[in-house]
């Protein structure tokens, strides 16, 4: 079975802090998104990866980066959470034309 | 315009009703996703599908090429089915993601 992990499930930060979201996955998936879901805008992409190192903005890249140093690993950063950006946060991995694989979520509270 | 549709946007059904959720699309796709996701967070993927007709146990989905437009149905529902259901289609390397149906059956 496919795994895609994420690493914390509920998180309360302070405005401005630095916040890191890692997700990995271990089937050697090529691509790997990261999404946001907020009530009636449905699912967002914030940026995507397709291989080691690549990265490429997505909708919504405002105020957010990634790091993809390993193919299994791809890791959101939020430079200077805003409370704005409180949400629940979803990785997904996909080996290209095939089926996408989610984490369980992410929930972010920024207060 | 969204470009993606989903109806209907809620929808309560009877224990053992057949159900039909709908997903139209105004962008050339490459494949489209039906995604269910529980409370709590988790999306599992149901289907993937460029032509023709898929069938999963009690569901089953179809996709209109011409028509730009899909639909999911469940045969025989039951309250585990309650769950939201996301339409998601793919153009390139992105999915396109619709509003999600929110399907609540009762007992």
């Amino acid at each position: 079975d496919v795994k895609v992990t994420q690493s914390s499930r509920y998180l309360v930060k302070r405005t401005g802090e630095k916040v890191f979201l890692e997700c990995v996955q271990d089937m050697d998936h090529e691509n790997m998104f990261w999404y946001r879901q907020d009530p009636g805008l449905g699912l967002r992409l914030i940026y995507f990866s397709y291989d080691v190192k690549m990265k490429e903005k997505g909708d919504i890249p405002e105020g957010y980066s990634v790091s993809r140093e390993k193919k299994e690993r791809f890791s959101l950063i939020l430079e200077s959470a805003s409370t704005n950006q409180t949400s629940m946060y979803l990785c997904a991995s996909q080996s290209s034309g095939n089926t996408i694989y989610f984490g369980e979520g992410s929930w972010l509270t920024v207060v | 315009k969204n470009e993606v549709e989903q109806s209907p946007q809620n929808l309560t059904a009877q224990e053992g009703e057949f159900i039909t959720i709908n997903c139209s699309y105004s962008v050339g796709i490459s494949a489209l996703h039906w995604l269910q996701q529980h409370p709590g967070g988790g999306i599992v993927s149901l289907f993937m599908l460029s032509s023709g007709k898929k069938k999963h146990g009690r569901l089953i989905a179809t996709i209109n090429i011409q028509e730009k437009h899909s639909s999911l149905h469940i045969t025989a529902s039951h309250p585990r089915d309650s769950a939201v259901y996301i339409c998601a289609v793919r153009g390139g390397n992105k999915l396109v993601f619709g509003a999600g149906t929110i399907l609540r059956v009762k007992s």
